[in-house]
């Protein structure tokens, strides 16, 4: 079974600032890990996903997140933040079968100021 | 291409009615998952079906709750006899049918948010 860890309940940060989101999981099978996003009232959307070869993925409006399997970790970055950020972001995993259920983490809500 | 559909949006029911929450897939899409998300947690996996089959039930309650995905039609979650612990929004998502060992990408709907008063 997998597991999901995201520390941080709330983040807040000021516009144009770098920000990095932080997520472990623990797994005793090899995984595919994933970001989503969640605005208000609103279904999730994909921001990236790991699925194998570079440890280092770039996804859509500017985030990245580095694969790193010594520490089971995969933090979400980006080097210069928007008010139009403010959201929700889960961190997933599954194991690499072809048909996964996702498992998330509780969430951290960047909250973006200016 | 419509993505997933889900409908209604918002439900309200008293303790005790029957809530059924509709989840129609993208187009070509022979999988559905569903997901319930309660306040302030993360989002836990229910059920995962394929057209008429139930493939993984595991995080389904037990009781009072039930799903299927017919041949024609879209995909229902079913919950008898609603509580206010059933107060949640539910998410269903659905990917294309693939190979057992390829990815097979998950599309989120935009989630029902039923009300149990």
């Amino acid at each position: 079974a997998q597991s999901v860890t995201q520390l941080d309940s709330q983040v807040p940060v000021f516009e144009e600032a770098p920000v990095e989101l932080r997520c472990n999981y623990s797994s005793s099978v090899s995984v595919y890990l994933f970001w989503y996003v969640q605005y208000p009232n609103q279904g999730l959307q994909l921001l990236l996903k790991y699925l194998s070869g570079s440890t280092l993925v770039k996804g859509i409006n500017g985030f990245e997140a580095e694969f790193n399997k010594s520490q089971t970790s995969f933090h979400l970055r980006k080097p210069s933040v928007h008010i139009s950020d403010t959201a929700e972001y889960f961190c997933a995993v599954s194991d690499n079968t072809g048909f996964q259920k996702l498992v998330f983490g509780t969430g951290t809500r960047l909250l973006v100021s200016p | 291409n419509a993505g997933v559909m889900q409908n209604p949006r918002h439900l309200v029911r008293r303790r005790g009615q029957e809530a059924r929450l509709r989840c129609s897939p993208m187009k070509g899409h022979s999988h559905v998952y569903w997901y319930r998300q309660l306040p302030e947690e993360g989002l836990k996996f229910m059920v995962y079906l394929q057209k008429e089959n139930i493939i993984d039930e595991s995080g389904m309650p037990k009781e009072r709750f039930s799903a299927e995905f017919p041949k024609e039609g879209p995909s229902i979650l079913r919950i008898q006899q609603v509580v206010r612990g059933d107060s949640a929004a539910y998410f269903c998502a659905s990917s294309p049918f693939g190979q057992q060992s390829s990815y097979n990408e998950q599309f989120f709907g935009p989630g029902t948010r039923l009300t149990v008063l």
